[in-house]
């Protein structure tokens, strides 16, 4: 099984800079994503880590460490739009499948003037 | 380039009825997932098909089935609903290996 565990809410001004933390234990590891949700709204794709290093792209960056377990998301440069649930998920490695995803509870940004 | 698509948007059913869920992958897409999202919760997922099997499950009974067809769409099924099966009721494609893409979901409550 894999557990996954991510901060409930943060809180951060606009023009900010935020790090959403995640932490996983995982029987098998086949990447990690980090998809962002607006209340209502499905989840949209921000980034995918599966070598250990950082990503960026754009204003968010994501970085992985696999023999920590361990992720973060850094969004730069807040903008009020960014307040959203952050949800940390991994996949994980089957073999006759592409793999799971198993997804944190998120974290609430809260992006304050 | 149509996105995944999923309906009904909202349904209302009651204790011991049964649903029927849809949804059209992305065009080009050929794994279908299922997940649950209860309020404050992140989804969880219930199962995944690939060439019309069931390729993997999760944690669910098995009033929750499903079904691929040669279109790629996708049904989810739940018989004898419990109030506890109020929830978003996400549906995600891919292609093999890639991310998944979300539909916007149906939400679903049980009275």
């Amino acid at each position: 099984g894999q557990n996954i565990d991510q901060p409930t809410e943060m809180t951060a001004t606009e023009g900010a800079i935020v790090q959403i933390n995640c932490t996983y234990q995982t029987s098998g590891f086949n990447g990690l994503f980090w998809y962002q949700q607006h209340a209502g709204e499905a989840p949209t794709f921000l980034s995918y880590n599966v070598l250990d290093g950082l990503e960026e792209k754009g204003r968010f960056s994501s970085f992985l460490s696999r023999s920590k377990g361990y992720s973060y998301l850094l969004l730069k440069e807040l903008q009020m739009k960014d307040s959203a649930s952050y949800l940390c998920a991994v996949r994980d490695k089957a073999t006759d499948s592409w793999g799971k995803l198993q997804f944190g509870a998120g974290t609430q940004v809260v992006v304050t003037p | 380039d149509a996105g995944v698509t999923q309906s009904p948007t909202h349904l209302i059913k009651t204790r011991g009825q049964q649903v029927t869920l849809r949804c059209s992958p992305k065009s080009g897409h050929d794994t279908v997932s299922w997940y649950q999202q209860a309020l404050g919760q992140g989804p969880q997922f219930i199962f995944q098909y690939y060439e019309e099997e069931e390729r993997q499950r999760g944690n669910f009974p098995d009033r929750f089935s499903g079904h691929q067809f040669p279109n790629y769409s996708s049904e989810l099924n739940v018989n004898a609903l419990l109030l506890g099966d109020s929830a978003l009721y996400l549906c995600a494609s891919s292609l093999a290996r890639d991310e998944q893409f979300f539909g916007p979901g149906t939400r679903l409550t049980v009275l």
